[in-house]
């Protein structure tokens, strides 16, 4: 069974910082990935999804990175702001449509 | 596209009665996908279905759980008698093969 571990578990950083958050997967043979934002008390909205094929896709200030050998993926912010603050979460399609998720990066942006 | 579409966004009832949860997924999505989410436990996949068939319920936690999937535009969420124990964010998603989850805004339950 695929398992998602997302680091770290919360992250604060002051307005304006580019940061990274990490994700890491154990079956390499994925279908594609797919990043989330969450808001307190909100639902999940989709940032960014990556096909098997891809090494990564772009939207706005926002870059996530696939790297399927070493199980990994990343999410760049770019000059990060207080409305960045949420929870993000990865998931990870391993059987063509069925998702694991990680736990999430709690992320806190200081004005 | 109205995206999915949940129903009620706020549920309270007392312990013991029967909640009906109701999804609208996505025109043209061809898997529906329920999740519950809390704190202790985040997000738990319960159900999933493909082309309106149940294909793993394993994650449904007992027999007062129940998931149907009438047809291509509906499903429902059912818990018959509801505990404390089960108040939770229940989500709805839908996607079509490959191409990733749209979520719903979800159902708060609180079982009192």
């Amino acid at each position: 069974k695929q398992e998602v571990t997302q680091i770290p578990a919360a992250l604060s950083v002051p307005e304006g910082e580019n940061l990274v958050l990490n994700c890491s997967f154990t079956d390499s043979a994925i279908y594609n990935l797919q990043w989330f934002r969450q808001d307190p008390g909100k639902g999940l909205t989709s940032l960014l999804l990556i096909q098997s094929s891809q090494r990564e896709q772009t939207s706005g200030r926002l870059n996530a990175s696939l790297d399927k050998s070493s199980g990994r993926s990343t999410l760049y912010i770019a000059a990060s702001q207080p409305g960045d603050s949420a929870t993000y979460l990865c998931a990870v399609d391993s059987a063509g449509n069925q998702f694991y998720f990680g736990t999430g990066t709690s992320l806190t942006v200081i004005p | 596209d109205a995206g999915v579409i949940q129903s009620p966004r706020h549920e309270v009832t007392e312990m013991g009665q029967e909640v009906t949860l109701r999804c609208k997924p996505i025109s043209g999505h061809n898997s529906l996908f329920w999740y519950r989410q809390t704190m202790m436990r985040g997000l738990e996949l319960l159900i999933y279905f493909n082309n309106n068939v149940p294909i793993d319920d394993s994650g449904m936690p007992e027999d007062r759980f129940s998931a149907k999937m009438p047809n291509a535009s509906f499903s429902t969420l059912k818990i018959q008698p509801s505990e404390p124990r089960d108040s939770a964010v229940y989500f709805c998603a839908s996607s079509s093969q490959g191409w990733g989850y749209t979520f719903g805004s979800g159902t708060r339950l609180t079982v009192v």
